[in-house]
């Protein structure tokens, strides 16, 4: 079993739609939990960062993190064609050095 | 300026040859790594450096050979390339948490290294 699960997708989704991401994990010392997005022939870059359980919102992107399932989210409300990219939840745990990434989903929206 | 670059973008090349991919960041971090992406976009670490020492080593063969010459470049060198070696290649780093683990990782765009 891998350390970290997420559904590689794709998800095609209309614009305006609401889309939810997800990513189940099975190490309870992961403690910061992080959402990458990455383009097409890019390097990944930060979107979301959230420590412990909780819920983050920075725009139309909302993180949640219930670490009691082991499962963490992505919102992204009003979805628009500039959201098409792979998604990648990672986690780390105290001691660091080591960010786990999940498989990424690729999210399509169309216009 | 871009904050991390690594080169070259895309490296072709015979099976058995030796190659090596470059990467300096701008960020002033301590931190840096290297992640192998495979076809299937899964993103798995190889390498840590934290202050030019290794931290990190990921039961990666001992065909790769990562080295920090100073805190803000992280070269890695591959020898005897394999077919099974085929990915991208990202650099990245972070800023020193003490161990916290709260790494933001900040990533070149890549070297696509394809072994024929």
């Amino acid at each position: 079993q891998k350390e970290v699960e997420q559904d590689p997708g794709p998800l095609s989704v209309p614009e305006g739609a609401i889309v939810s991401l997800n990513c189940t994990y099975s190490n309870s010392a992961f403690q910061y939990f992080m959402w990458y997005r990455q383009y097409s022939r890019k390097g990944p870059e930060l979107l979301m960062y959230t420590y412990s359980s909780g819920n983050k919102e920075d725009g139309r992107f909302t993180a949640q993190v219930d670490k009691s399932s082991k499962y963490i989210s992505l919102f992204i409300r009003d979805s628009q064609p500039s959201d098409s990219a792979t998604y990648l939840c990672a986690m780390t745990a105290t001691g660091g050095f080591k960010t786990i990434f999940g498989a990424g989903t690729r999210l399509f929206v169309k216009a | 300026d871009t904050a991390v670059s690594q080169t070259p973008k895309y490296l072709v090349t015979q099976m058995g040859n030796d190659k090596s991919i470059k990467c300096e960041q701008n960020l002033g971090h301590d931190t840096m790594y290297w992640y192998k992406q495979d076809s299937k976009k899964f993103l798995k670490i190889m390498f840590s450096y934290n202050n030019k020492e290794l931290i990190i080593n990921e039961t990666v063969p001992n065909r790769f050979s990562p080295k920090s010459p100073d805190k803000a470049h992280l070269n890695l060198h591959i020898n005897s390339l394999e077919l099974g070696d085929s990915a991208v290649y990202f650099c990245a780093s972070s800023q020193d948490t003490g161990g916290l683990g709260d790494e933001k990782l900040f990533f070149g765009s890549g070297t696509q290294l394809s072994v024929l």
